[in-house]
């Protein structure tokens, strides 16, 4: 069975300060993949990376970056100097290779103050 | 390129009653997932549609069912619907089929069941 736990339920941050949104994941399968998602409130989801299981260098695009670590089960997402627009709720979810049914967290509302 | 589309928009029924929600896919994908989302909580995957036949499905009633179009459109029918079946309907569209490849979701129909 896989699961997917974003612990943080809402963060509250302000306008240029740094926030990292927590996901750890459980899955028995050797391949599989992560996958971080925004979901502004015009209610789309909306890709902003997949992550294979045996590739966990770190990435950064702009503002965003992702931490894969296999040994903790984590796949944490940073947004440096946060803005207004990144107020969102963010989803991690994973599914193993050759699986149709991905697993979503239960999401993470953050808030950006101006 | 035309993005992921969902029809309509909201929708209010009572219970016993029938529905039917609507997706375009994003012009050249094949493959269309429906998911229900439930007030503050992550997508669950309803099922998968790919070439016309159901491809995987999740943790679902018979009485959700679909249809998929050989223009890759899909329908998600709910018969005799439930006071739980009220949630954010999203449709997503990919290339390829399976449920690790990139999803392009559409902006979901909000359905209130009385």
């Amino acid at each position: 069975a896989q699961k997917v736990t974003q612990a943080q339920t809402e963060i509250s941050v302000v306008e240029k300060e740094d926030v990292t949104l927590d996901c750890v994941y459980e899955t028995r399968d050797t391949t599989y993949y992560l996958f971080w998602y925004k979901q502004p409130p015009s209610g789309e989801l909306v890709f902003l990376i997949r992550r294979n299981s045996f590739d966990e260098q770190n990435e950064i695009s702009g503002r965003y970056s992702w931490n894969f670590q296999k040994s903790t089960s984590s796949f944490n997402f940073t947004i440096t100097a946060s803005q207004v627009v990144d107020s969102a709720v963010y989803f991690c979810a994973l599914s193993g290779e050759g699986s149709y049914i991905p697993t979503f967290g239960r999401g993470t509302s953050l808030i950006v103050h101006p | 390129e035309t993005g992921v589309t969902q029809s309509p928009t909201h929708l209010i029924k009572t219970r016993g009653q029938q529905v039917t929600l609507r997706c375009s896919s994003q012009s050249g994908h094949n493959t269309v997932s429906w998911y229900q989302q439930a007030l503050g909580q992550g997508p669950q995957f309803i099922f998968q549609y790919y070439r016309e036949e159901e491809n995987g499905r999740g943790n679902f009633p018979p009485r959700f069912s679909g249809l998929q179009f050989p223009n890759y459109s899909s329908e998600l029918n709910v018969n005799a619907l439930e006071l739980d079946d009220s949630a954010l309907y999203l449709c997503a569209s990919s290339l390829v089929a399976g449920a690790y490849n990139e999803q392009f979701f559409g902006p979901g129909t909000r359905l209130t069941v009385l």
